[in-house]
């Protein structure tokens, strides 16, 4: 099983700041499949990036990612007032399929 | 437009079993499978496994071998997911998610269903 890490566990920063996300795996992942989650309160969670790079329908393009082998990164390019919530890495290249524990992204 | 909409909640006391349904709109049910994926109280996500509504195929997480069972119903759209023998740490919001293959993302998720075990 692929276990993702991710770092930091929790991020604080000011709206207009950029915010970077690592997800780092315990193996290597296939560069398609590999997936960024937003969660918002209450909520369930919402695909913003596919493929590692690729961003889902209807995702702002401050939101961009990469990566390969066993590192990847989501980067918020300036933080919007809804951008405050948690992000959960997404591995779907071999079974079992695994999450990572999740970044939150807070307000300073 | 596609939707998934998922049974409310449920209590269930330690050892019984709770059936989770997940009814979809918008799509062609059969094209794709429906995955389940699972968070306890303010906790991460945990892939429980997948099911291809097209055949009937399944792949289930290690962990719930033996006590999870995922299955369809073409005629009603709707896919379920039954676990058995709940303990407390089975508390948790389930969510159905939709992904054409059990090695792709779920772009389209249920609302979730929270299912307490509680004695």
């Amino acid at each position: 099983e692929i276990v993702l890490t991710q770092s930091p566990g929790t991020l604080s920063l000011s709206p207009g700041e950029r915010a970077t996300l690592s997800c780092r795996a315990s193996q290597t992942v296939g560069s398609t499949h590999l997936a960024w989650y937003q969660q918002k309160p209450g909520q369930a969670p919402k695909l913003l990036i596919y493929g590692t790079s690729s961003r889902a329908t209807g995702v702002p393009d401050r939101f961009s990612a990469g990566g390969s082998g066993t590192d990847f990164t989501l980067t918020i390019s300036r933080l919007e007032p809804e951008d405050f919530v948690v992000y959960y890495c997404h591995h779907y290249g071999s079974l079992p399929s695994t999450f990572g524990p999740g970044t939150k992204v807070d307000i300073k | 437009q596609i939707q998934l909409v998922q049974s409310g909640a449920e209590v269930k006391k330690p050892g019984a079993s709770v059936k989770v349904s997940c009814k979809a709109s918008g799509y062609t049910f059969t094209s794709y499978g429906i995955g389940w994926i699972r968070q306890a109280p303010g906790q991460g996500l945990e892939w429980m496994g997948w099911i291809s509504a097209h055949n009937g195929n399944t792949n289930y997480a290690q962990t719930l071998q033996g006590r999870v069972t995922m299955t369809t119903d073409t005629s009603t759209r709707t896919a379920y997911m039954e676990l058995r023998s709940l303990r407390s740490d089975d508390t948790a919001i389930y969510f159905c998610a939709r992904a054409y293959s059990a090695l792709l993302s779920f772009q389209y998720w249920g609302q979730g269903t929270l299912v307490t075990v509680s004695s």
